[in-house]
């Protein structure tokens, strides 16, 4: 089936540091992926669309130029949350559509964990 | 008012017996119906999709869909402590392609 990979898996690092996360489909085209944040004992909260070749669409509340997204190829979007702060710790996850207009399911990474010290 | 609505549980049934996880959702206008599981510490996976009213059955999975009264729900089958985890109740509604989550209902299966 469709498989999403994402990397790193896990990431700890200073306060101010920027942290580049990828998220690639390994073997379909995405056309469109997903970014998610998800605290503790909380269900997912979508931070961002980004789609191949155009702006990321984010969410109300995300800041656009904290968490910075490309999507410059239809296998590989990344994000980059810059100057993190501890507060930014969390687990992030990305998913995937193949078909912009299709109806099947997005596919998951595996997520990244955050730390900030 | 939430867009899709989970029982937060947690939910806690016998090894053997019959799990039942239910959600319903606000908008009329949605076409796809995803359930997802999600252990801790880790990253949903599909379970079941469903996209027409009725029944869809997958081993000991079964999803069901009542557009008209805006639910969806998950049966599992012969419940097996390997099965405790978060579910995920998500929708996609028609010319979106984000999906809307619940906040999901922990399941705990007991030997």
């Amino acid at each position: 089936g469709a498989v999403v990979s994402q990397h790193p898996s896990r990431v700890i690092c200073k306060s101010g540091t920027s942290v580049k996360i990828e998220c690639r489909s390994l073997d379909f085209q995405a056309t469109t992926m997903f970014w998610y944040r998800q605290f503790p004992k909380q269900s997912l909260m979508l931070m961002a669309t980004s789609n191949e070749g155009s702006k990321a669409t984010y969410e109300q509340g995300v800041e656009k130029d904290k968490f910075l997204i490309n999507h410059a190829s239809l296998t590989l979007s990344t994000l980059t949350v810059t100057s993190a702060h501890p507060e930014d710790s969390s687990f992030y996850i990305c998913s995937a559509n193949w078909d912009r207009d299709s109806n099947q399911p997005q596919h998951f990474g595996d997520g990244t964990r955050l730390s900030i010290l | 008012q939430k867009e899709v609505e989970q029982n937060s549980g947690p939910l806690s049934v016998p090894e053997g017996a019959i799990a039942s996880l239910n959600c319903t959702y606000s908008d009329r206008g949605s076409q796809s119906f995803f359930w997802y599981r999600q252990y801790s510490g880790k990253s949903p996976e599909l379970i079941m999709s469903i996209y027409s009213n009725g029944d869809k059955e997958d081993g000991r999975f079964t999803a069901q869909l009542n557009k008209a009264s805006q639910y969806v729900s998950l049966l599992i089958r012969d419940s097996q402590p390997s099965d405790s985890a978060t579910y995920l109740c998500a929708v996609r509604s028609t010319g979106f392609q984000k999906l809307v989550f619940g906040t999901g209902t922990r399941l705990l299966v007991s030997p």
